[in-house]
């Protein structure tokens, strides 16, 4: 099956700072989207991306399929930004998941 | 309010019962999804239906078994031949396939724990 590689695993950030998340997926995809994981266990969508840029707010996200990676971007990070950020990329029928990024905020 | 709830948040059984997770939605979905996350990790598929009265087997589905009679109605039931049932369970919905578009959405999810 497809490979999807989140890195990295975890992140300690500074509040007021930029990070950027990486997504790789081993195989040609139809589809991606971008999660964020409340510490309750919620999965928030982000992005539905399957290639180009978006932006949301503090948020921005890029797909580039032909290179089979997307990047997440958080600008002027706060201590609400902590959490899980998963990818989920959709070869076929269904979506695999990365193990995601664990992000802290410190204040 | 348009949306999917899962019931119940916790769930707490003894080995070797049989438990049902209940996922509903109002999205006018026709796909729904169960997924099984253990810590540390990310989601991994168990079942998904695309149309009522039909639903395939996820990666994972050995231990579990789900019917669609209803398009706002998935369940889930953990059988005891689930080796280890202990995990969140998320349930997740979206549009109309099969053009295969459109973003998942999800419920808060089931905690089990098997004792």
């Amino acid at each position: 099956g497809i490979q999807v590689e989140q890195s990295p695993p975890d992140l300690i950030l500074q509040e007021g700072a930029n990070s950027t998340l990486r997504c790789n997926f081993s195989d040609s995809v139809n589809n991606l989207q971008w999660f964020h994981q409340n510490p309750w266990g919620q999965l928030i969508n982000l992005f539905y991306i399957p290639s180009g840029t978006k932006q949301n707010g503090r948020l921005s996200a890029t797909t580039v399929a032909t290179e089979r990676y997307s990047l997440l971007y958080i600008s002027s990070s706060q201590t609400t930004d902590s959490g899980v950020y998963f990818c989920a990329v959709e070869p076929g029928n269904q979506f695999y998941f990365g193990t995601g990024t664990s992000l802290t905020v410190i204040p | 309010d348009g949306g999917i709830t899962q019931s119940p948040k916790y769930l707490f059984r003894k080995e070797g019962q049989n438990v049902t997770l209940s996922c509903e939605q109002n999205l006018n979905h026709d796909a729904m999804y169960w997924y099984r996350q253990d810590p540390g990790q990310g989601l991994r598929l168990i079942y998904y239906s695309q149309i009522v009265n039909d639903f395939q087997k996820g990666d994972i589905a050995e231990g579990y078994s789900v019917s669609r009679e209803k398009k706002e109605s998935f369940p889930l039931t953990v059988t005891s031949a689930q080796k280890n049932p202990t995990a969140f369970y998320l349930c997740a919905s979206r549009g109309r396939l099969p053009l295969s578009i459109g973003e998942q959405f999800f419920g808060p999810g089931t905690r089990l724990t098997v004792l």
